[in-house]
């Protein structure tokens, strides 16, 4: 059972570049996010999925983007790389629907992204 | 709105020392609470969680007890070792949108 699968794991980009952070789930789950978290910090909420076809922004969306066309993916692309956006990303997921509304969110190992 | 207050760190205790990582929530009804642990290097792992009131969640020797009259949650080993040195998350979820994290707490126990 894989869970929550990201990558790359690492990746160093140059100002200006574009990338996509992959993630994908194999439990089935309607919902999905994407947090960074910067050096010491705690986890900011990038963009959230309830299913595909659905996404919405969270704390600190601008300079990313998100799609959700199957339930299993959801890449965030990032188009114009700023320093600003050297962070570590993490994808998750969760169930949250009738008994399983509140349950919890399992998380991918996370990318280490450095904008150079 | 819903939100998180997790006590600050860094925490460092000696080996077999008594842990709280307190954290208290603000939240309309009847959230389900977590703690996670990060490891270094790695992603958020669920360490227990609580989904009513007065539920005990309890793994790897950590405990909380969800209290509702005081809304918190905090965290609690009785004897820490060295292999629990990580960040610990209070968290909680309600009507099953987003979860909100407190800040974390950097936990170095020493031999």
């Amino acid at each position: 059972n894989a869970g929550v699968t990201q990558t790359p794991k690492f990746r160093i980009l140059k100002i200006g570049q574009s990338m996509t952070l992959q993630c994908t789930q194999d439990m089935n789950h309607n919902y999905m996010y994407w947090y960074r978290q910067d050096p010491g910090m705690g986890l900011k909420l990038i963009y959230y999925s309830v299913g595909a076809g659905i996404t919405d922004k969270g704390e600190v969306p601008n300079g990313y983007n998100v799609s959700r066309s199957t339930t299993e993916d959801f890449p965030l692309r990032l188009e114009l790389a700023a320093p600003s956006q050297t962070s570590v990303y993490f994808c998750a997921s969760s169930s949250g629907q009738g008994r399983e509304l509140n349950t919890e969110a399992f998380f991918g190992q996370g990318t280490r992204l450095t904008v150079v | 709105g819903d939100s998180v207050t997790q006590m600050e760190g860094p925490v460092t205790l000696s080996e077999e020392a008594f842990l709280t990582i307190n954290c208290t929530y603000t939240a309309t009804g009847y959230p389900s609470l977590f703690w996670y642990v990060q490891y270094p290097g790695e992603g958020l792992q669920l360490l227990l969680k609580a989904t009513k009131a007065d539920d005990k969640g309890s793994n790897k020797g950590f405990e909380a007890t969800y209290r509702k009259e005081t809304t918190s949650f905090h965290l609690e080993k009785g004897s820490v070792q060295v292999s629990d040195s990580a960040v610990y998350f209070c968290a909680l979820r309600r009507s099953g949108n987003q979860f909100y994290f407190g800040t974390g707490t950097s936990l170095t126990v020493i031999p």
